[in-house]
């Protein structure tokens, strides 16, 4: 077994501000994935990233800058929050294999003041 | 383009009643199909896949029945709990590109 780690649990940020994300795994898995999820919408495609240094745009990159630091860490910056905006942040890991399971942290919630 | 159709966005039971939640989908090929199931302050995790048409999946009691003629994949529980309730999610993986795309979602409450 394993398990994904994200930090913070919960982030409260300014207007204008860039905000960090982070998350480990300790799967090994060499896929991992952000996504975000709104309130009554399903989860949508941030990025990915294959292996180490590698990233790939989702569908709601725009925005948002990830960095692949090693295997096991995947970080994802809101460049600049947008005011009232409220979401929360799900980092995910599998194998590369494309029939793989994709497993799930507990995610970070986002207030923007 | 792909999609993932779930008109439920409130379903709620009483203790043992039926479930039954719409999901429809919208692709080229044959996709792999998914209920994840998500509870409160958790991240979403997998209850069941399938990966051929015409077959059933099932965990925990739930079960799914990939209908390629009709495209749904609904999910049915026969007697629900209150330990049921939770965010259901309805997903597809494209065949090429393993991409996973998501319905937004069926918030279950299931009363006492």
């Amino acid at each position: 077994g394993g398990i994904i780690t994200q930090t913070p649990k919960f982030l409260i940020g300014q207007e204008g501000q860039k905000l960090t994300l982070k998350c480990q795994q300790n799967f090994n898995h060499d896929t991992m994935y952000w996504y975000r999820q709104d309130s009554g919408k399903g989860l949508r495609l941030i990025y990915y990233s294959i292996t180490e240094n590698d990233l790939q745009k989702g569908d709601l990159s725009e925005g948002y800058d990830a960095s692949r630091e090693k295997k096991s860490s995947f970080s994802l910056t809101v460049t600049s929050a947008q005011k009232n905006e409220m979401a929360v942040f799900l980092c995910a890991s599998s194998t590369p294999d494309w029939w793989d399971t994709q497993y799930f942290g507990p995610g970070t919630r986002l207030l923007v003041l | 383009g792909d999609s993932v159709i779930q008109m439920q966005g409130q379903v709620t039971l009483s203790e043992n009643d039926f479930l039954f939640i719409n999901c429809t989908y919208s692709t080229t090929g044959y996709p792999t199909l998914f209920w994840y199931v998500q509870y409160s302050g958790e991240g979403p995790q997998l209850l069941l896949q399938v990966t051929t048409a015409n077959n059933k999946g099932s965990s925990r009691g739930f079960e799914a029945t990939y209908d390629k003629g009709t495209t749904s994949f609904h999910l049915q529980k026969t007697s629900v709990q209150e330990i049921d309730s939770a965010v259901y999610y309805c997903a597809m993986r494209e065949t090429n590109t393993g991409k996973l795309t998501f319905g937004d979602g069926t918030v279950l409450t299931v009363k006492p």
